[in-house]
């Protein structure tokens, strides 16, 4: 099993609707994060956590929200989506320091 | 502002061709510097992590270096299975409890048999 799973890995959503993407992690890392990924444009940082309490935006985070359930779990939301949200999410955790970030497998988002 | 920036966007390569990818960044200060590697469909896989100018990291065929302003990925007679995209990322000082990563744009790498 991957340390990382996220949930659901395609999906197909129409304009106005809420999705939630989920993130799962078995590293015991506190630090979890949410990333975009879009062509031509890099992997983009949505929100941040290093921990339960403690939640950060980051450079794009509006039209997103989330959710730390726990230490292994962050879900991403979109309370309304939109077309120009048609991405490549991912979500990764690290541990404290100057440490590398361990990515899930991503979700492919298609918003129509 | 702080910025990555990967060259070329694209690198077309024969078995056994060698070649270098780069990685430029403007950063108020630099944490670390992480190369990725990523297939298709699938998320970036964790390559190495440069702390300091004129550190290198091996691994197989790959071998990163970096100094003050870029970071060099040399690939040595590279293979198909070495095919996909590179990602360079830094970490800067200015995020004060670490973690955030600031991504390049990547190079799609190609070798052909």
């Amino acid at each position: 099993d991957a340390d990382v799973t996220q949930t659901p890995r395609n999906r197909i959503t129409k304009t106005g609707k809420r999705i939630m993407l989920e993130c799962s992690q078995t590293k015991g890392h506190d630090r979890m994060y949410w990333y975009r990924q879009d062509p031509g444009l890099g992997l983009r940082l949505i929100y941040y956590s290093f921990d339960v309490k403690d939640i950060n935006k980051g450079e794009i985070s509006d039209g997103y929200s989330v959710s730390r359930q726990a230490q292994a779990k962050f879900s991403l939301s979109l309370e309304s989506a939109i077309p120009n949200q048609t991405a490549l999410y991912f979500c990764a955790t690290s541990e404290p320091g100057h440490t590398e970030a361990f990515f899930g497998q991503g979700t492919r988002l298609t918003v129509v | 502002e702080d910025q990555v920036t990967q060259s070329p966007e694209a690198l077309r390569l024969q078995e056994g061709e060698s070649s270098s990818l780069n990685c430029s960044y403007t950063v108020s200060g630099l944490r670390g510097l992480f190369w990725y590697r990523q297939d298709p469909g699938k998320g970036p896989e964790f390559l190495f992590t440069l702390y300091s100018a004129g550190e290198e990291k091996e691994k197989e065929r790959l071998k990163a270096t970096l100094t003050k302003k870029e970071s060099f990925l040399h690939i040595t007679a590279p293979k198909p299975e070495d095919s996909a995209t590179y990602l360079c990322a830094v970490r800067p000082l200015s995020y004060n409890q670490g973690g955030k990563l600031i991504f390049g744009q990547g190079t799609e790498l190609s070798v052909k048999p």
